[in-house]
């Protein structure tokens, strides 16, 4: 069974600093997806990376797929309430990773 | 498109009720899912749908089971609810399994 590993759990940071979490696998996929959940809300795609080395940028948030195609990682630049959440990848199938819990404080 | 639906939005059930949580997508997708996610915690994967007719199970499927009569509608229900099954439950949908997942809004249910 593929595992995705997310780290760190919980991440709490003052607004204005930048962090990065991971997403890491023994596995190759051909593609992993983002995904952020608001509070009280369903999970929303974030972006999807298919190409090994591929980099993505989404306003202040960059995604990187490691060469190998067994993790990417998600840095964000000058953090933002408005970017606490619960950030998840998912697998060219079916898995969700466990997440990783961010607040970012004003 | 109201993309996917779910109902209730909330639900207390006493032990040992049961109920069917409802979902349905309008976006002709052929797979969904359904979700589970205590507090503070991912998504734990119940059951999925490939398309009409077709069911497997996830990670955590006992306690529930579900059924894909249509392509639009995909019902969990809940036997003899327990304790253990309160819990925020998720619907979602994709066009197939590498694609984007759409989720619902959610139902919020409570045993006691």
């Amino acid at each position: 069974t593929q595992l995705l590993e997310q780290s760190p759990q919980f991440l709490s940071i003052q607004e204005g600093e930048n962090l990065t979490v991971y997403c890491n696998s023994s596995s190759v996929f051909s593609s992993l997806q983002w995904y952020r959940q608001e509070p009280g809300e369903g999970p929303v795609l974030l972006v999807t990376v298919v190409t090994g080395g591929e980099v993505k940028k989404l306003k202040r948030l960059t995604f990187q797929f490691g060469d190998a195609r067994k993790d990417s990682s998600l840095h964000i630049t000058a953090a933002q309430p408005g970017d606490t959440g619960l950030y998840l990848c998912k697998d060219d199938k079916i898995i969700f990773g466990k997440g990783t819990r961010l607040h970012i404080l004003p | 498109n109201a993309g996917v639906t779910q109902t209730p939005k909330f639900r207390i059930l006493k032990i040992g009720q049961s109920m069917t949580l409802q979902c349905t997508q309008d976006m002709n997708h052929n797979y969904m899912y359904w979700y589970r996610q205590d507090p503070g915690m991912g998504l734990k994967l119940i059951y999925y749908s490939v398309g009409a007719g077709i069911t497997d199970k996830g990670e955590v499927p006992n306690g529930y089971n579900v059924s894909r009569s249509t392509t639009e509608d995909f019902p969990l229900r809940l036997e003899l609810a327990a304790p253990s099954q309160t819990s925020v439950y998720f619907c979602a949908s994709s066009y197939g399994v590498n694609y984007e997942q759409y989720f619902g809004p959610g139902t919020r249910l409570t045993v006691t």
